[in-house]
C-alpha cells in the first residue's frame, strides 16, 4: 500500500502565485521527509527536506510545512516561476528501513 | 547526474529476452537502488543493495534480479522482459538508507 499519498496529482499556477502540493503518511516512525524535483528526461534531485523536530524549513522560495499530529506535510513554492514546472515527490523515511518511500508525484504547470 | 552513471539511456528489447541494465557510481556510497517510474505510480522500489553482496527486494521485484559484486556497480535484470516492464528505469545511491539520495539520469526501456 501506498505509505505516502500526494495531491495533487496535477497542478496549474500563474507565475507570481503560490503553489501548494500536500502529503500525508501513515507510519510514525518516519522522521525524514525530503522534497524532490524532477525535470522531463532527467532524475529526480533533492529540493529541500525537514525532520520532525521542527514545524517548517525554509530555502530560498521553497517551504515546508510539517504537521506532526495530522501526519501531513506540504510543499510551498512561493513566487512561482515557469522554471518550477517540473513534477514534484515527497516523500518518507524511518530509522532501518534502508530506503525511502515515495508519493506518487505531482505535475506542476506555472502558466507565464 | 555527477557520481552516478546508468547505461544504457535508452534501449528497446523484445518481450521473452534477458536486459541488463547498470547504475555505476564514484561516490563510494554504501546504498544503490533500483526504481521504476511509472504514470500514476510514482517510484517503485525493485530492489536495493546495502553493500557488496547484499542485496533486499523491494515492492516490485517480480520478474527483476539484481547483483552488486564491487561496490560502485548495481546490475538490474529483467530475467525475460514483458511489455509490463516498460518503464523509465532509475538508480540512485545515498550514505545512508533512510537519508537522501542521489538519482541517475534514467533509462528508458520499451519492450516490444
Amino acid at each position: 500500500q501506498q505509505q505516502v499519498k500526494q495531491s495533487p496529482q496535477s497542478l496549474i499556477v500563474q507565475k507570481g502565485g503560490i503553489s501548494i502540493i500536500n502529503c500525508a503518511y501513515e507510519n510514525t516512525a518516519f522522521d525524514y521527509f525530503p522534497w524532490y524535483q524532477q525535470f522531463p528526461g532527467k532524475g529526480p534531485a533533492l529540493l529541500i527536506a525537514i525532520r520532525p523536530d521542527v514545524s517548517e524549513k525554509k530555502e530560498g522560495r521553497f517551504t515546508i510545512s510539517f504537521n506532526k499530529s495530522a501526519k501531513q506535510f506540504s510543499l510551498h513554492i512561493m513566487d512561482s516561476q515557469p522554471g518550477d514546472s517540473a513534477t514534484y515527490f515527497c516523500a518518507g523515511g524511518r530509522p532501518g528501513a534502508n530506503n525511502l518511500f515515495f508519493g506518487t508525484g505531482t505535475r506542476l504547470t506555472v502558466i507565464p | 547526474d555527477a557520481g552516478i552513471t546508468q547505461s544504457p539511456r535508452h534501449k528497446v528489447t523484445e518481450t521473452g529476452t534477458p536486459v541488463t541494465l547498470r547504475c555505476h557510481q564514484t561516490e563510494n556510497h554504501r546504498y544503490m537502488y533500483w526504481y521504476r517510474q511509472d504514470p500514476g505510480h510514482g517510484l517503485r522500489l525493485i530492489h536495493y543493495s546495502y553493500g557488496v553482496k547484499d542485496t533486499d527486494k523491494g515492492e516490485v521485484s517480480d520478474g527483476y534480479s539484481v547483483s552488486r559484486s564491487k561496490t560502485e556497480d548495481f546490475l538490474l535484470t529483467l530475467e525475460s522482459a514483458t511489455s509490463s516492464q516498460t518503464s523509465v528505469y532509475f538508480c540512485a545511491i545515498s550514505e545512508a538508507g533512510e537519508d537522501g539520495y542521489t538519482f541517475g539520469s534514467g533509462t528508458r526501456l520499451t519492450v516490444v
